[in-house]
């Protein structure tokens, strides 16, 4: 079974300065796909960056990079220059599909505050 | 605007009774899918419908239906067989499902679902 491990429940940092969430995994998978996703205060669930396992190029999105290291198993998010927006909940998410079958793991989240 | 609307936001509901969630959208987004939110949780799968018509069980699927009779909207309904209902319910949906790996899916605004 696929496992999605974020060891750092509570983070924080100040405004405009750079963090780094840690995610791993736990995958037989050769394909797959890595997103990080957060959840402000609302609740609603917000794309922040994918990743797609064959890429061996890092994703990048304006303010938001990943290091993914495909044989480590590890699927880090960095934030740079941080805002107060984004104070969230931060979930790693893995997921492989096949032909009729679907598989999705969330991580427990890291909730990052935004220090002004 | 296009998007993905979930109602109601809060829902009350006895012990034993049915309740049905409600998801619509208006993206023109083939793939539909449920999910279930605990305290300090990350989502996980109930169901997901790849088109209309049709339906596969998520990870956690047992006392939940669901149908897909209209390309835009996915019922969830919560049966008295589910035993322990209270969660948030987030929907979303994606332009497709599969075939050119998993698209970026968008998320509705959640229903937080409480049995008294």
């Amino acid at each position: 079974a696929q496992t999605v491990t974020q060891s750092q429940p509570e983070m924080s940092v100040q405004e405009a300065e750079t963090v780094t969430l840690s995610c791993t995994y736990d995958t037989s998978e050769n394909n797959y796909y890595l997103f990080w996703y957060k959840q402000p205060p609302s609740r609603q669930m917000i794309l922040v960056i994918r990743q797609e396992a064959y890429k061996q190029q890092n994703a990048t999105e304006n303010r938001f990079s990943v290091n993914f290291q495909k044989a480590a198993k590890s699927f880090s998010l960095k934030i740079s220059d941080s805002q107060l927006g984004d104070t969230a909940m931060y979930f790693c998410v893995y997921i492989t599909h096949g032909a009729g079958s679907y598989q999705l793991t969330f991580g427990k989240g890291t909730k990052l505050s935004v220090i002004p | 605007d296009g998007g993905i609307t979930q109602s109601p936001k809060y829902l009350f509901r006895k012990e034993g009774q049915n309740v049905t969630l409600s998801c619509e959208q208006n993206l023109n987004h083939d793939a539909m899918y449920w999910y279930r939110q605990d305290p300090g949780q990350g989502l996980r799968l109930i169901y997901y419908s790849q088109i209309v018509n049709d339906f596969q069980k998520g990870d956690i699927a047992e006392g939940y239906s669901v149908s897909r009779e209209k390309k835009e909207s996915f019922p969830l309904t919560v049966t008295s067989a589910q035993k322990n209902p209270t969660a948030f319910y987030l929907c979303a949906s994606s332009i497709v499902w599969g075939l050119v790996g998993w698209d970026t899916q968008y998320f509705g605004p959640g229903t937080r679902l409480t049995v008294l």
